[in-house]
């Protein structure tokens, strides 16, 4: 079965550098989307993108964060200046319609902050 | 904004003993989605429900959206130990356009052999 491939599992980045996520979503998706979930805590909404442009995202969405499909396959998450808060494990997910299709998840990377 | 919460938060059940989740939603939603997900791991897609009032069967599992299209609830029926993990409800606002899939603060289900 086709799968959202993640990396890196794990990043570890100091404060203020950069850091860039990395996601294969499933190859017939059109919709693509970051999440992220702090360590015990619900799953939280960050972006959703499709046909080359962000279509949604939230608050926690700010200047600092960025998104990006370079090429044909892969979708990246990129954090411009890390915080400490910015630790979690971040998730990408693909989907073939936004409206009525279930998202499929990668494994996530876990992002730590030092 | 639209906030969806989950009660309880944790649950520990005997193995073999039945065990509820229920989700509630500040707005009215288009459709409602559950997931699990094992320890350490991600979000798996379960189900979907649409319709008010609607109720689905998956094995064990029985999903079921309100009539006001505002809440939810997941019942597993003689829990096994592979039910361990958290169960999260992911809802869309009913607005047009909204693509955003909010989850729900999740119930953490563990299983006492």
């Amino acid at each position: 079965e086709p799968e959202v491939t993640q990396t890196p599992s794990h990043q570890v980045t100091q404060m203020g550098q950069e850091v860039i996520l990395r996601c294969v979503p499933i190859s017939n998706h059109l919709y693509f989307y970051w999440y992220r979930q702090i360590l015990g805590q619900k799953v939280e909404f960050l972006v959703s993108f499709y046909n080359n442009e962000i279509s949604e995202k939230s608050e926690i969405f700010d200047d600092q964060f960025s998104v990006e499909r370079p090429d044909g396959s892969n979708f990246t998450l990129k954090i411009r200046s890390t915080k400490l808060e910015d630790s979690a494990m971040y998730f990408c997910a693909s989907g073939v319609r936004y409206s009525n299709q279930p998202q499929h998840f990668g494994d996530g990377t876990r992002l730590s902050i030092l | 904004g639209q906030q969806v919460m989950q009660i309880p938060q944790y649950q520990h059940v005997q193995e073999g003993e039945d065990f509820t989740t229920y989700c509630n939603s500040s707005t009215t939603l288009s459709n409602i989605q559950w997931y699990k997900q094992r320890p350490g791991g991600h979000p798996v897609f379960l189900i979907q429900l649409v319709k008010s009032g609607e109720v689905k069967k998956q094995k064990r599992l029985t999903f079921q959206f309100g009539e006001a299209k505002k809440n939810s609830s997941l019942h597993i029926t003689a829990t096994q130990t592979t039910d361990v993990g958290t169960y999260f409800c992911a809802g869309r606002d009913s607005n047009f356009g909204n693509e955003k899939l909010t989850f729900g603060t999740g119930t953490r289900l563990t299983i006492i052999p």
